[in-house]
């Protein structure tokens, strides 16, 4: 079946820029997904992008989309410390149901 | 901003024990569905729920698990016999009719109920 890969960790300082990477097997994939979760919280879209694009710009986030080899990265400009979570990616194909990764965990050193 | 809300937030119980868990979701949304994580492991698909009935459902969904819209605005999962391997944190999510404005069918997810199997 289908299957998204990401890195379990990653540190950086404030300030910082983050790159959180993520692999996915499925080659239909029409949507593909960044989640957060804060502790405590649910989890809380923070951006997506449609498999025709290959870069979505949001304020400091930036998704990079390379469908070739299937690799969608998070980056996250100036991080603070108010975006230490873990972040999520995950991939929808068709209406298919959405298919996460385990979760990259962020912490973000002051 | 509307949210989904989910209870009970933690749930100990016995193993064999039958537990449920509730959903809140956002009040014009049409499909509903239940994930899990397990702790370390991915979050995983569950079920899927629309227009009174089950849309689609992982392997993980065997008789043990059930599904129900009882009234207007809740939405339940029902664990007949709990295990052990059941001891997750359980998301509810819901989305919009038709995958809303930009296709896109943003899935809504609420805070999780965690639930410890003894």
């Amino acid at each position: 079946g289908e299957d998204v890969e990401q890195s379990l960790f990653l540190s950086v300082r404030e300030g910082d820029s983050s790159v959180i990477n993520c692999t996915y097997t499925d080659s239909s994939s029409t949507y593909l997904y960044w989640y957060k979760q804060e502790p405590g919280a649910g989890l809380q879209l923070l951006t997506y992008i449609f498999s025709n694009m290959d870069m979505k710009q949001d304020q400091r986030l930036t998704v990079l989309l390379n469908k070739k080899d299937k690799h969608l990265s998070l980056r996250i400009a100036d991080t603070q410390t108010g975006d230490s979570a873990i972040y999520f990616c995950a991939d929808r194909s068709g209406n298919t149901p959405l298919v996460f990764g385990k979760g990259t965990r962020l912490s973000v050193i002051a | 901003e509307p949210e989904v809300t989910q209870t009970p937030s933690h749930q100990v119980t016995q193993m064999g024990q039958e537990v449920i868990l509730r959903c809140v979701p956002i009040s014009n949304h049409l499909y509903f569905y239940w994930y899990r994580q397990i702790l370390g492991q991915k979050v995983e698909f569950l079920v899927s729920f629309y227009n009174n009935e089950i849309s689609e459902k992982s392997e993980i969904f065997d008789d043990q698990f059930s599904v129900e819209r009882p009234d207007g605005s809740n939405f339940t999962l029902k664990i007949r016999s709990t295990k052990l391997e059941d001891s997750a944190m359980y998301f509810c999510a819901s989305s919009e009719p038709s995958g809303g404005a930009t296709g896109a069918n943003v899935l809504t997810f609420g805070a999780g109920s965690r639930l410890t199997v003894l």
